[in-house]
């Protein structure tokens, strides 16, 4: 089975705060993906990775950075934390895309 | 921009009723997945439909897609308790990398 591993299931952090959300997976997929995930919106991309060092923006990635330094960790930067982006954060991966996504337990992160 | 619309967002049914979820996406797509969230929890893949005119099936669930009309539909067959739970459905785009984009998600909630 995939295991998608991110670091905090509950996270609280002040606003201009920079955070740091982790995210490792043991399958050796080459594709991971952030999304958040708000009451009646969904889940929403944030960024993604098809490669280590390689990165895209996905809809809505204002506020964040990603980075992927090696295989099998990716990780979301938020600069300088604001409430709004107040959020559920999941973490997904893939092998051969378009394979199904496997995702994380996700992350909440209230910022206040 | 490829976008995904679900409809119903909230759906409250019987026990032993029928009803059926419906995602719309806006442009051509390579597949049509659909995944359910229970509460708390993380997103678990149920179903990949590959091509117009496919058909799953699983248990109490029935999905199909018309890639013409662009649509999926995910039939409930006869309603029961342990079915509650929010439905999602995602498709995926290739423009030299994949992007999989999510609908709204259905909360669904079938009373006893």
């Amino acid at each position: 089975d995939v295991k998608v591993t991110q670091s905090s299931r509950y996270l609280v952090k002040r606003t201009g705060e920079k955070v740091f959300l982790e995210c490792v997976q043991d399958m050796d997929h080459e594709n991971m993906f952030w999304y958040r995930q708000d009451p009646g919106l969904g889940l929403r991309l944030i960024y993604f990775s098809y490669d280590v060092k390689m990165k895209e923006k996905g809809d809505i990635p204002e506020g964040y950075s990603v980075s992927r330094e090696k295989k099998e960790r990716f990780s979301l930067i938020l600069e300088s934390a604001s409430t709004n982006q107040t959020s559920m954060y999941l973490c997904a991966t893939t092998g051969t895309a378009p394979s199904p996504l496997h995702f994380g337990n996700g992350t909440r992160l209230t910022v206040t | 921009e490829l976008k995904v619309e679900q409809n119903p967002l909230f759906l409250s049914m019987q026990e032993g009723k029928n009803y059926t979820i419906y995602c719309n996406y806006s442009t051509t797509s390579d597949r049509l997945y659909w995944y359910r969230q229970d509460p708390g929890k993380s997103l678990e893949s149920l179903f990949v439909l590959l091509s117009n005119g496919a058909v799953k099936q699983e248990g109490r669930l029935m999905a199909s897609l018309d890639t013409k009309a662009r649509l999926s539909t995910l039939h409930i067959t006869a309603a029961v308790h342990d079915l509650s739970a929010t439905y999602f459905c995602a498709v995926s785009r290739t423009s030299g990398t994949y992007k999989y984009i999510f609908g709204t998600g259905t909360r669904l909630k079938v009373l006893a």
